[in-house]
């Protein structure tokens, strides 16, 4: 089984409507990450949290939210989904050392 | 903020031959880390080679190899012959040494391989 778990793989779902992006790792981590990707801007953080208790905005949350269920679970949702929020959608671990961060296989949302 | 830029979007090589890919970064900080991560179609994150910048010393994994030029705020990827299977995105990253540990990406640049 994969460190870093992401469901679905692919989506695609219709303006306004609510969707749930999950992840869940088996790193041990208690620093989880969500990131969006978009052509020629990389990689951008939208959520972190440090424990179950610590969530904390990135860059670009407006339109998200996030919920840390358990310190291996850490999900993103869209409230009300919209086309510019088409992406790639990544969660990502680390540990407190130097090194360490863990990917998941990404989750391509497509909102029409 | 740190930023991270990567000015070439697209780059080709020809198989065997070298290819060098750039990226600048903008931080007031002394210490921290600097990544290249490739991401082939499958879109997997896979970490190339890292790079402490209190080291100055120029991190080598295997074919890949950096440039890093601390004063410059430069760190650039070298690619010595270059294989059909090296063609992906390859994305420059920054991490802090503070407590949140993220990471900064530039827009990444996309490497063609050419049999």
């Amino acid at each position: 089984d994969a460190d870093v778990t992401q469901t679905p793989r692919n989506r695609i779902t219709k303006t306004g409507k609510r969707i749930m992006l999950e992840c869940s790792q088996t790193k041990g981590h208690d620093r989880m990450y969500w990131y969006r990707q978009d052509p020629g801007l990389g990689l951008r953080l939208i959520y972190y949290s440090f424990d179950v208790k610590d969530i904390n905005k990135g860059e670009i949350s407006d339109g998200y939210s996030v919920s840390r269920q358990a310190q291996a679970k850490f999900s993103l949702s869209l409230e009300s989904a919209i086309p510019n929020q088409t992406a790639l959608y990544f969660c990502a671990t680390s540990d407190p050392g130097r090194y360490g961060y863990t990917f998941g296989s990404g989750t391509r949302l497509t909102v029409v | 903020a740190q930023t991270v830029t990567q000015s070439q979007p697209e780059m080709s090589v020809q198989e065997a031959e070298t290819v060098t890919l750039s990226c600048t970064y903008d931080t007031s900080e002394s210490d921290y880390y600097l990544f290249w991560y490739k991401q082939p179609p499958s879109r997997q994150m896979i970490l190339v080679i890292r790079q402490e910048a209190y080291k100055q010393q120029n991190a080598t994994e295997n074919r890949f190899s950096v440039n890093f030029q601390k004063a410059a705020k430069s760190f650039s990827l070298k690619i010595s012959d270059s294989q059909l299977g090296d063609a992906a995105m390859y994305f420059c990253a920054y991490r802090s040494v503070d407590a949140g540990n993220m990471l900064t990406f530039g827009g990444g640049t996309r490497l063609m391989v050419k049999p």
